[in-house]
């Protein structure tokens, strides 16, 4: 069974452009979670999808941020306009309805100039 | 969630037990105890969960206690290749909930 998957693994971008990360859940995983850990922080939850619905999104920095899950299977997070502090690195975890435990994928790492 | 509480750092001879600790005095009935651990800058990966009983798998042991106050995080026989900081978690419902990552206990696994 293939793992969560993320593309890209590294992204380097300049302050104010726009990056878009995809992360493919576990076939079948109707649950999505997107995470993410800043430099010297613990990994924060930012929002989860259950199918293509956005379940629990409280963990959204702010509007620069959106997130979506068409047809609910691989995801994306669009970061627009992006700013220094949006650097670290991006998990994306998920799990099936009936499973108690996330499985995450390897993280894209975020680098804002 | 319920607040856990871990040591920040321990050390184990390769080929020894781990056995790494956790306090959540303030779990609920219903409120699960996930362990996940993060090996250097890799995605967190699932170890073991429970809810009253101890647990078994291929990974490692879970022992909680009675009143569920503290549970201990067990690996049995552990190799360099348990670096990592470990995280013990308690969310408050019982699935599909987001997961509150603190700061974890650093186990240095060595020769």
């Amino acid at each position: 069974e293939a793992g969560v998957t993320q593309f890209p693994s590294h992204s380097v971008i300049e302050k104010g452009q726009t990056v878009t990360l995809r992360c493919d859940p576990i076939s079948g995983h109707d649950n999505l979670y997107w995470y993410r850990r800043v430099m010297g922080k613990e990994i924060k939850f930012l929002l989860h999808f259950v199918k293509e619905s956005k379940q629990d999104e409280s963990g959204m920095p702010n509007n620069r941020f959106l997130a979506e899950r068409t047809g609910g299977t691989y995801s994306t997070l669009k970061v627009q306009p992006a700013e220094l502090e949006d650097s670290g690195v991006y998990f994306c975890a998920s799990s099936s309805g009936l499973e108690l435990e996330q499985y995450f994928g390897p993280g894209t790492r975020l680098t804002v100039t | 969630d319920a607040k856990t509480t871990q040591p920040t750092s321990m050390d184990c001879a390769e080929g020894r037990a781990a056995n790494l600790p956790c306090n959540h005095s303030t779990i609920s009935g219903n409120e699960y105890v996930y362990w996940y651990r993060q090996i250097h800058s890799q995605g967190p990966q699932y170890i073991i969960h429970g809810l009253k009983n101890n647990e078994t798998n291929e990974m490692a042991s879970l022992i909680i206690t009675e009143d569920r106050k503290s549970s201990t995080l067990i690996l049995p026989h552990a190799t360099l290749r348990d670096t990592a900081v470990y995280h013990c978690i308690a969310p408050n419902t019982g699935t599909a909930s987001k997961l509150t990552f603190g700061t974890g206990t650093r186990l240095q696994v060595t020769l």
